[in-house]
């Protein structure tokens, strides 16, 4: 079974930055794996913030952006914002399925 | 684009239940849709996709649903569907109806329909 690795919490400062990390148990994240990445605050839906490693939909603050790091793919807030504080999923693909990491739960303190 | 779940509810342990999603704002007809649930304070599962019919209209499943959940279409009235079958209290969970972009992407969510599995 195909597990899908993120940090379970984080805290960063306002103003601050931060990078989560997305790993595979398949072995290194590429682009192949077109990784996604979604923020949910509670009581609300997730929210898609990019897509294919690296690319933004209309709506995603400039703040946030998308890479591959390590064999891992990668989100990093830059001058993280209060609104910032929420939960954190990758999505990876795996042909027939795509598989969700467990998420990272983001502190900003 | 507007996406809106309904048909969640309680269903005993091995009953079945019916979601559906209607969808406006876009045209369903050429669009890959999937379904995620969200076990009440847990993370995201990914559980299938429907393509659309000029795409084949096949769908694929995530293992621990596939052969219990049947994803489907009717593209007549814009709708989706999340057949499920042999309901375990595992089950019990929001469930999300999305759309895919054009890069294996969840792009649009509804706001999702709770199922409970509860005897």
């Amino acid at each position: 079974q195909t597990v899908v690795t993120q940090e379970p919490s984080l805290t960063v400062s306002p103003g601050g930055t931060v990078t989560l990390t997305c790993a595979s148990s398949t072995g290194a994240v590429t682009s192949s794996y077109y990784p996604n990445w979604f923020q949910q605050k509670p009581g609300q839906a997730p929210r898609a913030l990019i897509y294919s490693t690296s690319n933004k939909y209309s709506w995603t603050p400039a703040r946030f952006s998308g890479s591959l790091l390590g064999g891992k793919a990668a989100l990093t807030l830059s001058g993280v914002q209060p609104e910032d504080e929420a939960e954190y999923y990758c999505l990876l693909y795996y042909g027939a399925a795509q598989v969700f990491g467990g998420g990272t739960r983001l502190t900003v303190l | 684009v507007k996406l809106v779940e309904s048909g969640g509810g309680i269903v005993k342990p091995g009953g079945s239940l019916k979601l559906s999603c209607a969808a406006s704002g876009f045209i369903f007809s050429n669009a890959w849709m999937s379904w995620v649930r969200q076990a009440p304070g847990k993370g995201l599962e990914w559980l299938g996709r429907i393509k659309s019919k000029s795409d084949g209209g096949t769908s694929d499943y995530a293992a621990p649903v596939e052969g219990r959940f049947t994803v489907s279409r009717d593209d007549s009235i814009n709708t989706l569907y999340l057949q499920m079958n042999s309901l375990k209290m595992d089950d019990t969970a929001f469930y999300y109806c999305t759309t895919y972009g054009s890069g294996w992407d969840l792009n649009y969510w509804g706001q999702g329909t709770l199922v409970t599995v509860a005897s």
